[in-house]
């Protein structure tokens, strides 16, 4: 297993367009985490899936934001009619969380590298 | 609301020196991680060390060691013996631990850019 890969790792668009983003969690990782980060800043949480359930969402994910996690394993988040505000490295990260009895180490998020939007 | 506050936009260190980045952090819970990550220019993001709010004991991983604070809600990150590889953006990052669906919710600082010149 290589990590939690991103794809494409940079996506220049024309304002208006839909972008997709896939992320490739670490394999035996349950939970998977979408974060965006403007530039200079710090990552801000925007959703979670715990396996394919999405059960948390942050405000700042609109109504033009939707991710996906069908089959628990990858995942996409799309963005429609995309403004220049959208502008933006989104982070994936994965963990392995226990519900029982979760031991220190278990739940330590592993990033990816991030997809670079650009919209013009 | 959980926030966390780095007031060091940048910071620079001499090769083979000690470095130190400031945090400090708020929120009401207390059962809580504090993290350090690191984020190299065009790379991702490293966990660097952990500390759990309940230990007093200070974590130390290598040439990386923390200074919790836990009652001024305080955690800065030394670097001892600077490498070049070292540089890099460093983040404070803040995770609840109240259990349910927000184990993995992060919440980042504003990051410091550390600088290590040769």
């Amino acid at each position: 297993d290589t990590g939690v890969s991103q794809d494409p790792r940079h996506k220049i668009t024309k304002r208006g367009q839909n972008v997709t983003f896939r992320c490739d969690p670490i394999s035996e990782h349950n939970r998977l985490y979408w974060y965006r980060q403007t530039l200079g800043q710090g990552p801000e949480f925007l959703t979670y899936f715990q396996n394919e359930a999405q059960l948390e969402k942050s405000r700042l994910l609109s109504d033009r934001f939707s991710a996906e996690r069908p089959k628990g394993s990858f995942s996409t988040l799309e963005i429609q009619r995309t403004e220049q505000g959208d502008s933006a490295m989104y982070l994936c990260a994965s963990s392995l969380g226990v519900v029982v009895g979760e031991g220190s180490g278990a739940n330590v998020l592993t990033f990816g590298a991030g997809s670079r939007l650009t919209v013009l | 609301a959980q926030t966390v506050t780095q007031s060091q936009p940048e910071m620079s260190v001499q090769e083979a020196e000690t470095v130190t980045l400031s945090c400090t952090y708020d929120t009401s819970e207390s059962d809580y991680y504090l993290f350090w990550y690191k984020q190299p220019p065009s790379r991702q993001m490293i966990l660097v060390i952990r500390q759990e709010a309940y230990k007093q004991q200070n974590a130390t991983e290598n040439r990386f060691s923390v200074n919790f604070q836990k009652a001024a809600k305080s955690f800065s990150l030394k670097i001892s013996d600077s490498q070049l590889g070292d540089a890099a953006m460093y983040f404070c990052v803040l995770r609840r631990n109240a259990g349910g669906t927000s184990y993995g919710k992060l919440t980042f600082g504003q990051g410091t850019i550390l600088t290590v010149h040769p």
